[in-house]
């Protein structure tokens, strides 16, 4: 089956305490992206990566790093998490001709909560 | 900077009872408005891109139309397993890896 995995789908953390989100997809997509996901404020694209070995910040990528070693494989690291780091994270991949219809593969989501 | 607006934020319908959602935006150059669909505890799942006012896309119960400032969702006779989050998304001619997302509409259909 065709899909984008994230693990954990839940974490509590406490501040400062490193942790990496995986996130896995099957579909040999070389475009993957992480968003988050705050009420009142959408989903606002966090990095992205066009390839193996090339990454790009998007909206909101303070306190962030991503690598991309792997076609299939795109973590998130919060080197330092902070409260204000609390959302829901998504990660999304797509072919690159999907890219100019907008057509995005989302994960289910992992729900972070930093205390 | 590029801006989307969705409204309402929440729209309860009636079984049948048909209705728009609306999404308004402000971009540079517009390469594509996409549509998506969030069912709780799930992520946003793909429905419709328009490139062109005028351009129109129909699924089941569903028609998304664009204009030059604007983009509607039409839920014709909606039934309850249409209840969901409706995201709508900008996509730039430049820098076209950036998604730019709505805080999405809530439709709540009841039977």
């Amino acid at each position: 089956e065709a899909q984008v995995t994230q693990n954990p789908r839940y974490l509590i953390t406490v501040t400062g305490k490193k942790l990496t989100v995986t996130c896995s997809q099957n579909m040999n997509h070389e475009y993957m992206s992480w968003y988050r996901q705050d009420p009142g404020l959408g989903l606002r694209q966090i990095y992205y990566s066009m390839n193996v070995e090339v990454t790009d910040k998007g909206d909101v990528p303070e306190g962030y790093k991503v690598s991309r070693k792997e076609k299939r494989n795109f973590p998130l690291i919060l080197e330092s998490p902070s409260p204000n780091q609390t959302s829901l994270y998504f990660c999304a991949s797509s072919p690159r001709e999907g890219l100019y219809t907008g057509e995005l593969f989302f994960g289910e989501g992992s729900r972070l909560t930093v205390l | 900077e590029d801006q989307v607006t969705q409204s309402p934020e929440a729209l309860r319908l009636q079984e049948g009872e048909s209705s728009s959602l609306n999404c308004s935006y402000t971009v540079s150059g517009l390469r594509g408005l996409f549509w998506y669909r969030q069912d709780p505890g799930k992520g946003p799942e793909f429905l419709f891109t328009l490139y062109s006012a005028g351009e129109e896309k129909e699924k089941e119960r569903l028609k998304a139309t664009l204009t030059k400032k604007e983009s509607f969702l039409h839920i014709t006779a909606p039934k309850p397993e249409d209840s969901a989050t409706y995201l709508c998304a900008v996509q730039r001619n430049t820098g076209f890896q950036k998604l730019v997302f709505g805080t999405g509409t809530r439709l709540l259909v009841s039977p």
